[in-house]
């Protein structure tokens, strides 16, 4: 059974950064795109990257090329996200998904607040 | 950016009632490899989406018949023949055909 399990909940201070984790099992993400996904309070799906973890190229949206990260981790089947300059606009949930969105990770809340 | 339309935002069903919901792209979505790839996604009350139709009209695996989707190029439907309690959510078509991939603003199902 393939599953996507992502970090806690982080609360970060306006202008640090935070890494998310989203591991998965039953599955290796070697052979899938990994996307990024977020979803501000009360509003829709927001598509913010993918990479492939085999290599490592990544495609970004264009509002997202100077905030977010994506890498992974193959030995340990785990992709991240950093998000840096953290702003109250980027409180959001976020989510991980494989390729072609069949399988999502639960989520994870990020706060930014001083 | 691909601009995906909704429609409608909200959606009040019945019990056994059949719904649509429209979905339009500000351009093809018809990818130089045959395929289209858009795809509705249901995200219920506090859980994470779940893919219900890919690449237009297939149906996902474990996903319930009454769910149906059809078009093409840039004008796509979702239909739930005869609504169940389970199905109340934010529905969602997204296109991933053109990067940055981009998500329609949502239709809500709400149960009379």
């Amino acid at each position: 059974e393939v599953q996507l399990q992502q970090s806690g909940a982080e609360l970060g201070k306006p202008g640090t950064s935070v890494k998310l984790s989203c591991k998965v099992s039953g599955y290796n993400i070697r052979n899938t795109y990994m996307h990024w996904v977020n979803q501000r309070p009360g509003k829709g799906l927001e598509w913010i990257g993918r990479i492939d973890p085999a290599n490592g190229n990544t495609i970004y949206a264009e509002k997202f090329k100077s905030k977010a990260t994506l890498t992974a981790d193959t030995s340990s089947n785990t992709a991240y996200m950093q998000l840096s300059q953290l702003k109250s606009d980027d409180t959001a949930i976020y989510f991980c998904a494989m390729d072609p969105f069949d399988y999502w990770g639960q989520g994870v809340m990020v706060t930014v607040s001083s | 950016d691909v601009v995906l339309t909704q429609t409608p935002p909200t959606l009040s069903a019945t019990i056994g009632q059949s719904v649509s919901i429209s979905c339009r792209s500000s351009q093809s979505l018809l990818d130089s490899d045959g395929d289209t790839y858009l795809n509705w996604l249901l995200q219920r009350p506090g859980q994470s989406p779940q893919l219900l139709i890919y690449s237009v009209s297939n149906l996902e695996s474990g996903v319930p018949n009454r769910f149906s989707g059809s078009g093409s190029e840039t004008d796509f439907t979702l239909k739930i023949s005869g609504v169940e309690a389970e199905d109340l959510g934010v529905y969602y078509c997204m296109q991933a055909t053109h990067a940055p991939f981009t998500f329609g603003s949502g239709t809500k199902l709400e149960i009379k």
